[in-house]
C-alpha cells in the first residue's frame, strides 16, 4: 500500500483566516514533505520532516507553519495568507531510512485564497 | 547545483501513436535516482519509475518503457500505442540525498500530454 492522504480536497480561504490541511500516511515511512504547486509548474519543495524533527525548510514564510504530531500525520497551518499562495498543496512521504528513496505523493489540497 | 530540463512543454498525439518523452538532467553526483512521475488532472503525483544511477538496463513495462543512458544524461520514457488516459502532466526527477534529512527531489518543468481520440 502507497497511500498518502490529504485533506481536504479542495479550501477557499480569506486573508485572515486560520486553516489547517493534513496528511497521513501509514506505510511506515519516516520522512514526510510539504510542496507547493502553481499552475503548470513543478512542485516546490516547502518543508521536510525527518523522524518527526524538521530537517529542511526552504525559506517558507511564517505564515506557513508546519507540524509534525507523530510518524504518521504531518500538518500545514496557515495563517493571514496572501492570494498569491493559492495553489495545490502536495504531501509525500519516504521510508527515511537510506540516502536515496522513492516520495509518495498524496492527492493535494487545493487551496484558494479570497 | 542539479537541474533537470524537458525541453518539450508540451505535446500532442492521436490515440496509438508511439510518443517518448525526453529527458535531460545535471549533476555532480556519482549516486543518484531517476524518477518519472505522472500527473493526472486531478492533481496527484503518481510514481512510475525510478532508476539508480548504477543501472543503465532499459525498462518495460506494458506500453511504458524507459531508456537510460548516462553517457548523455538522458532519461527518456517511451509510451507505446498512446490511449486518451495517458493524457497528464509527466515530470521527470532527480533526487539528491540529505544524510538522514530526507530526500529532495529536482523536478523538470514537466511535459503535457495530449491524447487525443
Amino acid at each position: 500500500d502507497t497511500e498518502v492522504t490529504q485533506t481536504p480536497k479542495h479550501l477557499v480561504m480569506g486573508m485572515t483566516n486560520k486553516k489547517s490541511l493534513k496528511c497521513e500516511q501509514h506505510m511506515g515511512h519516516r520522512a514526510m514533505y510539504w510542496y507547493k504547486q502553481k499552475a503548470k509548474k513543478p512542485p516546490e519543495l516547502m518543508f521536510v520532516y525527518s523522524y518527526e524533527k524538521l530537517s529542511i525548510n526552504e525559506s517558507v514564510p511564517s505564515r506557513f507553519s508546519p507540524e509534525c504530531p507523530n510518524s504518521s500525520l504531518l500538518n500545514l497551518h496557515l495563517h493571514a495568507l496572501q492570494p498569491e499562495d493559492s495553489a495545490l498543496y502536495l504531501c509525500a512521504s519516504s521510508q527515511g531510512n537510506s540516502e536515496l528513496e522513492t516520495q509518495y505523493f498524496g492527492p493535494g489540497t487545493r487551496l484558494l485564497v479570497l | 547545483a542539479q537541474k533537470v530540463t524537458q525541453a518539450q512543454t508540451e505535446i500532442s498525439v492521436v490515440e496509438k501513436e508511439d510518443v517518448t518523452l525526453d529527458c535531460v538532467y545535471e549533476t555532480r553526483d556519482t549516486t543518484y535516482y531517476l524518477f518519472w512521475y505522472k500527473q493526472p488532472p486531478s492533481g496527484e503525483l503518481v510514481f512510475l519509475i525510478r532508476r539508480n544511477s548504477f543501472d543503465e538496463q532499459n525498462e518495460i513495462s506494458g506500453r511504458y518503457s524507459w531508456n537510460f543512458q548516462k553517457s548523455t544524461s538522458s532519461f527518456n520514457f517511451t509510451i507505446t500505442a498512446s490511449q486518451v488516459v495517458d493524457s497528464a502532466v509527466y515530470f521527470c526527477a532527480l533526487s539528491e540525498s540529505f544524510h538522514n534529512a530526507g530526500n529532495m527531489l529536482t523536478f523538470g518543468g514537466g511535459t503535457r500530454l495530449m491524447v487525443k481520440p
